[in-house]
């Protein structure tokens, strides 16, 4: 079971746009379209913000998007805001038995 | 609203059995539609999927904790919990409880801080 890469870190000015990768392989991310993103604040309790590749929650702003191709996904933050900056983790479904992976994380900071 | 909460010991003693409860609250635990985990953080570092169970019991484990942890639900206190085996300095960490739901984890508790330690 191996764990998802991320760049350690991400910036953009107020308004600009940021875009993450999450880079697995066949097993995970390129087998299901099962990638979701995470946004957590210091010392807070990660927030589902992408699942299911593409799809938002109720009430997560429709600034953030999801995609993929082959073994790589992406998160984009659209029209950067100073709340956005916090760190960031993909996750993929990876197999039968209900495996989970997660990725090394992104920290993104609004400039 | 559904909410978690996880309780349990704040330090475990090297060698020792770490135990958590997470209770739920706000919806039932006894659903078809939802698995029920564990994920944990180090201190400074990324997120580690432990496991997950569904309301009959039926369970699954990251196969790199999977010789060390056991998951049990208590359908009739809206609970499930987490047992860590022979832990070590390594287990220190966050231990979050989550829902599982469209392959990912919509909902979570706040985090409980267990530090292994003599």
């Amino acid at each position: 079971q191996s764990v998802l890469t991320q760049p350690p870190s991400a910036s953009g000015s107020p308004g600009q746009s940021v875009t993450i990768s999450c880079t697995g392989t066949s097993d995970d991310i390129g087998g299901y379209n099962a990638v979701s993103w995470y946004q957590q604040y210091p010392g807070k309790a990660p927030r589902l913000m992408i699942y299911e590749v593409t799809k938002r929650p109720s009430g997560v702003p429709d600034r953030f998007s999801g995609s993929k191709s082959g073994n790589t996904a992406s998160l984009t933050v659209s029209g950067l805001q100073a709340e956005d900056e916090a760190d960031y983790y993909c996750s993929s479904y990876a197999g039968s038995n209900n495996l989970r992976v997660f990725g090394t994380g992104t920290k993104v900071t609004v400039l | 609203q559904l909410q978690l909460q996880e309780s349990g010991p704040g330090l475990v003693k090297p060698s020792e059995t770490l135990s958590l409860t997470c209770s739920v609250s706000g919806g039932s635990i006894r659903s078809n539609n939802y698995y029920w985990g564990w994920i944990r953080q180090p201190p400074g570092k990324g997120l580690e999927w432990i496991g997950c169970i569904f309301f009959t019991g039926n369970t699954h484990y990251s196969p790199s904790l999977k010789s060390r942890a056991t998951i049990s639900i208590d359908t009739s206190k809206n609970q499930f919990s987490l047992k860590l085996y022979s832990v070590n300095a390594a287990d220190t960490a966050v231990y979050y409880c989550a829902r599982h739901w469209a392959r990912a984890h919509d909902y979570w508790g706040q985090g409980t801080l267990v530090t292994v330690s003599s």
